[in-house]
């Protein structure tokens, strides 16, 4: 069972350059979910997406773009990369239902910007 | 001031202890809550939710909500050395925005 799939794991940037983080998940989950942490700041959320077709501003969304590609994908796009996106990127997907909600991560991507 | 209030510790315990982290938020039309536990360098994982107010106790971790003062707590009675981790509170928003928004974390060690 795969689950949460992010690519790619580790990745450095020269500022200025843009990149793409890929996240899929097999679940079959309508929302999915982009969330960074760094060091004493806790997972905060950059954009997410309720469902196929929509996506929303979180948190902390400035410098960032996402695309809902289909239910399975859902990536996040730095255009032109600063050293304060350097930080530990997770994908997450969920289920909403009334009483039994869950985020399912994926492993994290380590992206460092010099 | 952040929406879902944690103290980042570190929150010290002796092996065998019962160990108590809190957690507040702002949002008075929150549904759900939930502590995730995070081991360094891996992702979160769920330990506990819950919906309404009172206790709700799952094997050595209780978790405790009070909507009107808006805190939601956890217990950990019989603490472990594995217990050691950052617990992450989260919070969905209002109703209906599948929003979920974390704390800070608070780092759990649990001195054997």
């Amino acid at each position: 069972n795969a689950g949460v799939t992010q690519t790619p794991k580790f990745q450095v940037l020269k500022t200025g350059q843009s990149m793409t983080l890929q996240c899929a998940q097999d679940m079959n989950h309508n929302s999915m979910y982009w969330y960074r942490q760094d060091p004493g700041m806790g997972l905060r959320l950059i954009y997410y997406s309720a469902s196929e077709g929509t996506t929303d501003k979180g948190e902390v969304p400035n410098g960032y773009n996402v695309s809902r590609l289909n239910k399975r994908e859902f990536s996040l796009r730095l255009e032109s990369a600063a050293p304060s996106q350097t930080s530990v990127y997770f994908c997450a997907s969920s289920e909403y239902s009334a009483t039994n909600e869950k985020l399912f991560f994926g492993s994290g991507t380590q992206l460092s910007v010099l | 001031q952040k929406e879902v209030e944690q103290n980042s510790g570190p929150l010290s315990v002796p092996e065998g202890a019962i160990a108590s982290l809190n957690c507040t938020y702002s949002d008075r039309g929150s549904q759900s809550f939930f502590w995730y536990r995070q081991y360094s360098g891996k992702s979160p994982e769920l330990i506990m939710s819950i919906y309404s107010n009172g206790d709700k106790e799952d094997g050595r971790f209780t978790a405790q909500l009070n909507k009107a003062s808006q805190y939601v707590s956890l217990l950990i009675r019989d603490s472990q050395p594995s217990d050691s981790a950052t617990y992450l509170c989260a919070v969905t928003m209002s109703s209906g925005t599948y929003k979920y928004i974390f704390g800070t974390g608070t780092r759990l060690k649990v001195l054997a």
